[in-house]
Protein backbone atom coordinates (compact mmCIF):
# COMPACT_ATOMS: atom_id res chain seq x y z
CA UNK A 1 0.00 0.00 0.00
CA UNK A 2 0.82 3.22 -0.26
CA UNK A 3 1.32 5.90 2.73
CA UNK A 4 1.57 9.60 1.79
CA UNK A 5 2.06 12.37 4.51
CA UNK A 6 1.54 16.28 3.77
CA UNK A 7 0.92 19.18 5.80
CA UNK A 8 -2.56 20.08 6.15
CA UNK A 9 -2.55 23.85 5.54
CA UNK A 10 0.27 26.78 5.25
CA UNK A 11 -0.25 30.44 4.94
CA UNK A 12 2.12 32.96 3.29
CA UNK A 13 2.56 36.07 1.85
CA UNK A 14 2.05 37.10 -1.71
CA UNK A 15 5.19 37.65 -3.23
CA UNK A 16 6.60 34.96 -0.89
CA UNK A 17 8.18 31.58 -1.34
CA UNK A 18 6.12 28.28 0.05
CA UNK A 19 7.78 24.92 0.09
CA UNK A 20 5.60 21.93 0.71
CA UNK A 21 7.09 19.21 1.34
CA UNK A 22 5.59 15.68 1.04
CA UNK A 23 7.26 12.27 2.09
CA UNK A 24 5.80 8.86 1.33
CA UNK A 25 5.85 4.93 1.79
CA UNK A 26 4.96 3.22 -0.87
CA UNK A 27 5.29 -0.56 -2.21
CA UNK A 28 5.99 0.13 -5.91
CA UNK A 29 6.95 3.84 -7.19
CA UNK A 30 6.81 4.97 -11.16
CA UNK A 31 6.77 8.60 -9.99
CA UNK A 32 5.28 11.45 -7.94
CA UNK A 33 2.96 14.22 -9.33
CA UNK A 34 2.24 17.56 -8.12
CA UNK A 35 -1.76 19.07 -8.40
CA UNK A 36 -3.53 22.11 -7.67
CA UNK A 37 -6.68 22.05 -7.08
CA UNK A 38 -8.93 25.10 -6.25
CA UNK A 39 -12.19 24.68 -4.61
CA UNK A 40 -14.93 22.59 -6.25
CA UNK A 41 -12.73 21.94 -9.26
CA UNK A 42 -10.90 19.37 -10.70
CA UNK A 43 -7.32 18.67 -10.11
CA UNK A 44 -4.90 19.89 -12.80
CA UNK A 45 -1.44 19.37 -13.40
CA UNK A 46 1.80 21.18 -12.13
CA UNK A 47 5.02 18.55 -12.25
CA UNK A 48 6.11 15.11 -12.31
CA UNK A 49 9.62 13.87 -10.97
CA UNK A 50 10.54 10.09 -11.31
CA UNK A 51 14.41 10.38 -11.15
CA UNK A 52 16.00 12.26 -8.47
CA UNK A 53 16.44 16.09 -8.34
CA UNK A 54 14.61 19.64 -9.50
CA UNK A 55 12.11 19.87 -11.60
CA UNK A 56 11.67 23.38 -12.52
CA UNK A 57 8.56 24.84 -14.63
CA UNK A 58 8.27 28.76 -14.37
CA UNK A 59 7.26 29.62 -10.76
CA UNK A 60 7.03 26.31 -9.78
CA UNK A 61 9.89 23.82 -9.09
CA UNK A 62 9.19 20.38 -7.41
CA UNK A 63 12.25 17.77 -6.24
CA UNK A 64 12.18 14.51 -5.51
CA UNK A 65 14.76 12.20 -3.71
CA UNK A 66 13.87 8.69 -3.84
CA UNK A 67 16.19 6.53 -1.32
CA UNK A 68 14.31 9.28 1.55
CA UNK A 69 11.17 9.03 0.01
CA UNK A 70 10.41 12.74 0.01
CA UNK A 71 9.21 15.68 -2.55
CA UNK A 72 8.68 18.94 -2.40
CA UNK A 73 6.79 21.49 -4.48
CA UNK A 74 8.52 25.39 -4.71
CA UNK A 75 6.16 27.97 -4.83
CA UNK A 76 7.90 31.12 -6.07
CA UNK A 77 6.60 34.82 -6.42
CA UNK A 78 3.03 33.56 -4.80
CA UNK A 79 0.53 35.44 -6.37
CA UNK A 80 -3.09 35.53 -4.59
CA UNK A 81 -4.70 32.58 -7.67
CA UNK A 82 -2.00 30.57 -6.01
CA UNK A 83 -4.62 29.95 -3.00
CA UNK A 84 -5.22 26.49 -3.88
CA UNK A 85 -5.00 23.07 -2.25
CA UNK A 86 -1.56 20.96 -3.24
CA UNK A 87 -2.18 17.20 -3.74
CA UNK A 88 0.89 14.87 -4.00
CA UNK A 89 0.45 11.77 -5.17
CA UNK A 90 2.77 8.70 -6.02
CA UNK A 91 2.14 6.54 -8.96
CA UNK A 92 2.59 2.86 -8.45
CA UNK A 93 4.81 0.43 -10.33
CA UNK A 94 2.62 -1.74 -12.16
CA UNK A 95 -0.75 -0.40 -11.87
CA UNK A 96 -0.16 3.00 -12.86
CA UNK A 97 -3.24 4.58 -10.58
CA UNK A 98 -1.97 7.07 -8.32
CA UNK A 99 -2.20 7.24 -4.61
CA UNK A 100 -2.90 10.71 -2.77
CA UNK A 101 -2.16 12.47 -0.17
CA UNK A 102 -4.49 14.52 1.29
CA UNK A 103 -3.41 17.82 -0.06
CA UNK A 104 -2.10 21.27 1.70
CA UNK A 105 -4.35 23.99 1.60
CA UNK A 106 -1.88 27.08 0.40
CA UNK A 107 -3.54 30.86 1.59
CA UNK A 108 -1.80 33.98 -0.19
CA UNK A 109 -2.24 36.52 1.72
CA UNK A 110 -2.00 40.27 0.71
CA UNK B 1 -8.56 18.06 -27.25
CA UNK B 2 -11.77 19.32 -25.13
CA UNK B 3 -10.28 17.67 -22.03
CA UNK B 4 -12.29 15.38 -19.94
CA UNK B 5 -15.93 15.62 -19.49
CA UNK B 6 -18.47 14.49 -17.23
CA UNK B 7 -21.97 14.34 -16.40
CA UNK B 8 -23.75 15.47 -14.35
CA UNK B 9 -21.96 18.11 -12.61
CA UNK B 10 -24.05 17.91 -9.70
CA UNK B 11 -26.59 14.97 -8.44
CA UNK B 12 -29.26 15.19 -5.47
CA UNK B 13 -30.68 11.59 -4.81
CA UNK B 14 -32.14 10.39 -1.86
CA UNK B 15 -30.62 6.88 0.21
CA UNK B 16 -31.87 3.55 -1.51
CA UNK B 17 -32.18 5.57 -5.28
CA UNK B 18 -29.69 4.27 -8.05
CA UNK B 19 -27.70 7.34 -10.26
CA UNK B 20 -25.29 6.87 -12.56
CA UNK B 21 -22.27 8.77 -13.51
CA UNK B 22 -20.82 9.56 -17.66
CA UNK B 23 -17.15 10.44 -18.37
CA UNK B 24 -15.88 11.24 -21.64
CA UNK B 25 -12.29 10.63 -21.70
CA UNK B 26 -9.63 13.11 -23.60
CA UNK B 27 -10.31 11.56 -27.67
CA UNK B 28 -7.30 8.48 -28.00
CA UNK B 29 -6.89 7.67 -24.36
CA UNK B 30 -6.98 4.18 -23.82
CA UNK B 31 -6.47 4.73 -20.49
CA UNK B 32 -9.73 5.86 -18.07
CA UNK B 33 -9.31 6.26 -14.13
CA UNK B 34 -12.19 6.50 -11.55
CA UNK B 35 -11.33 8.49 -7.99
CA UNK B 36 -13.67 9.61 -5.53
CA UNK B 37 -12.84 12.50 -3.24
CA UNK B 38 -14.57 13.56 -0.19
CA UNK B 39 -14.06 16.90 1.71
CA UNK B 40 -10.70 17.37 2.97
CA UNK B 41 -9.20 14.63 1.62
CA UNK B 42 -7.30 13.76 -1.86
CA UNK B 43 -8.81 12.04 -4.43
CA UNK B 44 -9.14 7.76 -3.51
CA UNK B 45 -8.77 5.59 -6.54
CA UNK B 46 -11.74 3.52 -7.26
CA UNK B 47 -11.21 1.62 -10.40
CA UNK B 48 -9.36 1.73 -14.13
CA UNK B 49 -10.12 1.04 -17.34
CA UNK B 50 -7.52 -0.24 -20.35
CA UNK B 51 -9.70 0.15 -23.36
CA UNK B 52 -13.03 -1.94 -22.72
CA UNK B 53 -11.24 -3.98 -19.97
CA UNK B 54 -11.81 -3.12 -16.37
CA UNK B 55 -8.10 -4.24 -15.20
CA UNK B 56 -8.91 -3.39 -11.57
CA UNK B 57 -11.11 -2.61 -8.60
CA UNK B 58 -10.30 -0.73 -5.44
CA UNK B 59 -11.29 -2.61 -2.59
CA UNK B 60 -13.46 0.77 -1.60
CA UNK B 61 -15.86 -0.29 -4.37
CA UNK B 62 -18.45 -2.45 -2.93
CA UNK B 63 -21.18 -4.67 -4.65
CA UNK B 64 -23.16 -1.78 -5.06
CA UNK B 65 -20.61 -0.03 -7.47
CA UNK B 66 -19.99 -1.22 -11.29
CA UNK B 67 -18.18 0.62 -13.85
CA UNK B 68 -18.56 -0.05 -17.81
CA UNK B 69 -16.43 1.20 -20.68
CA UNK B 70 -18.51 -0.54 -23.29
CA UNK B 71 -16.61 0.79 -26.31
CA UNK B 72 -13.30 1.61 -24.94
CA UNK B 73 -14.46 5.15 -25.13
CA UNK B 74 -16.97 6.67 -22.73
CA UNK B 75 -17.52 5.41 -18.82
CA UNK B 76 -20.21 5.03 -16.86
CA UNK B 77 -20.32 4.52 -13.27
CA UNK B 78 -23.77 3.16 -11.49
CA UNK B 79 -24.17 3.37 -7.95
CA UNK B 80 -27.45 1.19 -6.81
CA UNK B 81 -28.97 1.65 -3.62
CA UNK B 82 -26.91 4.88 -2.83
CA UNK B 83 -26.21 5.64 1.00
CA UNK B 84 -25.53 8.90 2.58
CA UNK B 85 -21.49 7.52 2.91
CA UNK B 86 -21.45 7.74 -0.77
CA UNK B 87 -22.01 11.40 -0.55
CA UNK B 88 -18.53 12.85 -2.90
CA UNK B 89 -17.00 14.20 -5.73
CA UNK B 90 -16.59 11.37 -8.43
CA UNK B 91 -13.95 12.19 -10.69
CA UNK B 92 -12.43 10.57 -14.04
CA UNK B 93 -9.23 10.60 -15.10
CA UNK B 94 -7.85 9.47 -18.60
CA UNK B 95 -4.53 9.00 -19.93
CA UNK B 96 -2.97 8.05 -23.25
CA UNK B 97 -0.94 5.40 -22.37
CA UNK B 98 -0.52 3.62 -19.05
CA UNK B 99 2.62 5.86 -18.61
CA UNK B 100 0.95 8.87 -19.17
CA UNK B 101 -0.24 11.90 -17.02
CA UNK B 102 -3.04 11.81 -15.91
CA UNK B 103 -5.92 14.29 -16.60
CA UNK B 104 -8.87 14.86 -14.61
CA UNK B 105 -12.48 15.79 -15.56
CA UNK B 106 -14.46 18.53 -13.33
CA UNK B 107 -16.13 15.57 -11.47
CA UNK B 108 -19.48 14.39 -10.48
CA UNK B 109 -20.44 15.98 -6.96
CA UNK B 110 -23.24 13.40 -5.60
CA UNK B 111 -25.03 13.91 -2.37
CA UNK B 112 -27.35 11.60 -1.02
CA UNK B 113 -30.57 13.04 1.03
Amino acid sequence: GQNIDQPTEMTATEGAIVQINCTYQTSGFNGLFWYQQHAGEAPTFLSYNVLDGLEEKGRFSSFLSRSKGYSYLLLKELQMKDSASYLCAVRGANDYKLSFGAGTTVTVRA
Amino acid sequence: DTGVSQDPRHKITKRGQNVTFRCDPISEHNRLYWYRQTLGQGPEFLTYFQNEAQLEKSRLLSDRFSAERPKGSFSTLEIQRTEQGDSAMYLCASSLEAGGKQYFGPGTRLTVT
